[in-house]
Order: structure tokens, then C-alpha cells, then sequence
């Protein structure tokens, strides 16, 4: 069976510091990833998507990036964060497709202080 | 394009009423409508799928959705709430045509009182 792996969990780090947070899928292959971020009552903000190994498409202008080294691989950013990057970020995967739902790791909150 | 509307941001019920959370959608194309749920600091758990086969979908712990196209709705239902309900419920569209990116609603909160 599939499963997907998010970490950290949490995360407190400081203005001005590097972010990088970890996301990888088991038991499929070539499947699409997607970084959301989730803001108090605003949804979840798609941020960015993955359709192959080294192919990212940014939805929102911003102070993050993305990458995909690995085919079941995606790594979300910063190179030096802004208190606006605070909020709860989560990877996703799915088969690509209308009638395939994506599948969601468990979070990460990350605090910008 | 595709979007979708969560028309409540919050609902509240009594424990053992009828649950109803609402959503309408915007689709160039044939869309998939999906509900998911939400517990607090947790990833989105896939609550029930309509993929073009039966309008009515039911899905688990007793909830269910009815996609209507003349109304582009695909709300949800329960019966009865039960405590262990209360959460947060975003409504998804996927349309063919495009990327297939599910695009979310802005959620609903569920409030259940005892």
C-alpha cells in the first residue's frame, strides 16, 4: 500500500533562517506532488506541484521553492523566512487524473518568530 | 478554470441532529468532487468521492453527498452528529481538461454540542 512521510512535524525557527521540509511517497511511482499551506480560515493554498523528477510549477509568488531530486521525492524551501511564512504546510500525492483523490501527510507547523 | 465554494465557514449542531455542509462548484469540464476531513494538526483524511457513477456517494462514519449537476452542488449530509464529527471539512473539485490539481474549498468548521 501507499504511504506518504511529512517531517517535521512542528517547527519553530527564526526570521532570517533557512527552511527546508521533507516529503516522500511510498509503494507507487511517478505519482504528482503537491506542497499546500494552510492559513487560519483560508483553506489550503496550493503552492506548488510536481508532475516528474525535476518538474515544478509554482502557483503563488513567494518566498519558498520547491524541488524534486528523486521520483518520490519533494522538498519545500526557504532561504531565509518572513513571519508571513508561519502557518501549517502539507504534502500530497496522487495518481494525476480526474477521479483519483490525493492522499495527505500529516502536517507541518511552522512558526516563524 | 475550476473553484469551489464552502458557502458556511462554521456550522454548529447538536449532538444526534442532522449534519449539513454545503458546497458549490465551478467546472469547465465533467469535474470529480471530493470531501475531505480535517482533525486539528493533522493531515486531510478522504471522507467520500463522486467520480461520474452514482450522484448519490456515500462514504464513512455515515456520511454521504449528493452531486446535482442542475445545481452544481455536492453537499454533505449526516444524520446524526456525533461528537467525535467535529473538525474541519474542505470540499475538492478536479476537473479533466486541465492538470487535474484538486483546487479546495476554504473549509467549514464543524462545532458539535453535547
Amino acid at each position: 500500500s501507499q504511504t506518504i512521510h511529512q517531517w517535521p512535524a512542528t517547527l519553530v525557527q527564526p526570521v532570517g533562517s533557512p527552511l527546508s521540509l521533507e516529503c516522500t511517497v511510498e509503494g507507487t511511482s511517478n505519482p504528482n506532488l503537491y506542497w499546500y499551506r494552510q492559513a487560519a480560515g483560508r483553506g489550503l493554498q496550493l503552492l506548488f506541484y510536481s508532475v516528474g523528477i525535476g518538474q515544478i510549477s509554482s502557483e503563488v509568488p513567494q518566498n519558498l521553492s520547491a524541488s524534486r531530486p528523486q521520483d518520490r521525492q519533494f522538498i519545500l524551501s526557504s532561504k531565509k523566512l518572513l513571519l508571513s511564512d508561519s502557518g501549517f504546510y502539507l504534502c500530497a500525492w496522487s495518481g494525476g487524473g480526474r477521479d483519483t483523490e490525493a492522499f495527505f501527510g500529516q502536517g507541518t507547523r511552522l512558526t516563524v518568530v | 478554470a475550476q473553484s469551489v465554494t464552502q458557502l458556511d465557514s462554521h456550522v454548529s449542531v447538536s449532538e444526534g441532529t442532522p449534519v449539513l455542509l454545503r458546497c458549490n462548484y465551478s467546472s469547465s469540464y465533467s469535474p470529480s468532487l471530493f470531501w475531505y476531513v480535517q482533525h486539528p494538526n493533522k493531515g486531510l483524511q478522504l471522507l467520500l468521492k463522486y467520480t461520474s457513477a452514482a450522484t448519490l456517494v456515500k462514504g464513512i462514519n455515515g456520511f454521504e453527498a449528493e452531486f446535482k449537476k442542475s445545481e452544481t452542488s455536492f453537499h454533505l449530509t449526516k444524520p446524526s452528529a456525533h461528537m467525535s464529527d467535529a473538525a474541519e471539512y474542505f470540499c475538492v473539485v478536479i476537473s479533466s481538461g486541465g492538470s487535474y490539481i484538486p483546487t479546495f474549498g476554504r473549509g467549514t468548521s464543524l462545532i458539535v454540542h453535547p
